[in-house]
């Protein structure tokens, strides 16, 4: 299964947009890249998945490049609110359930 | 709203008991998963199950079992609690396409061994 790489912590200003980038040097075709956040004293929550190009929602962006060695999670004009743990995983859609969940990047937005 | 609800928020146990936590999912989800979190560590996993009656072993299972008897419910055993478990104790459920389908966690388990 494809090991993930993330910075460990990012500090950042109130609407600042944020990009976070995490390493799957190792990836299989048929892996997909999916974020989840993580509020203190909460459950992990789906953010967003991809499998390459760029996909958008109402909460960010994930830029995936054409040989899908990284990927970057994007937070447009963050807000204090979004200070949080975010996790980068990687794995197949079906089957994959021992996708592993790394330390993630502690994120604290600044006022 | 789909939920995931785990019994309890805080457990306190003394070392060799024997410790049961519930999940409970209200989404119809054919998987669910046992994770614990440990500072600096991420979410390991510890078991998860794809089917009612079907079990398979995580990252680490020493120490744990698990139990599912109905779809909805998802208990994790301590059978002899150690210091060395004291742990935030998260389940998650997901449809049967896979584990990359979405998860959906509980609010967790903070469990402490004395």
């Amino acid at each position: 299964l494809a090991k993930t790489t993330q910075p460990i912590s990012m500090d950042s200003y109130e609407g600042q947009e944020v990009n976070i980038t995490c390493s799957h040097n190792n990836i299989a075709t048929n892996d997909y890249i999916t974020w989840y956040q993580q509020f203190p004293s909460q459950g992990p929550r789906f953010i967003i998945q991809g499998y390459k190009t760029k996909v958008t929602n109402e909460v960010a962006s994930l830029f995936i490049p054409a040989d899908r060695k990284s990927s970057t999670l994007s937070l447009p004009r963050v807000s204090l609110s979004d200070t949080a743990v975010y996790y980068c995983l990687v794995g197949p859609k079906a089957g994959g359930f021992k996708t592993i969940f790394g330390a993630g990047t502690r994120l604290f937005v600044k006022a | 709203d789909v939920k995931v609800t785990q019994s309890s928020r805080y457990l306190v146990k003394r070392t060799g008991e024997k410790v049961f936590l519930e999940c409970v999912q209200d989404m119809d989800h054919e998987n669910m998963f046992w994770y614990r979190q440990d500072p600096g560590l991420g979410l390991r996993l510890i078991y998860f199950s794809y089917d009612v009656k079907m079990k398979e072993k995580g990252d680490i299972p020493e120490g744990y079992s698990v139990s599912r008897e109905k779809k909805e419910r998802f208990s994790l055993i301590l059978e002899s609690a150690s210091t060395n478990q004291t742990s935030m104790y998260l389940c998650a459920s997901s449809p049967r396409d896979g584990f990359n389908e979405k998860l959906f966690f509980g609010s967790g388990t903070q469990l402490s061994v004395l």
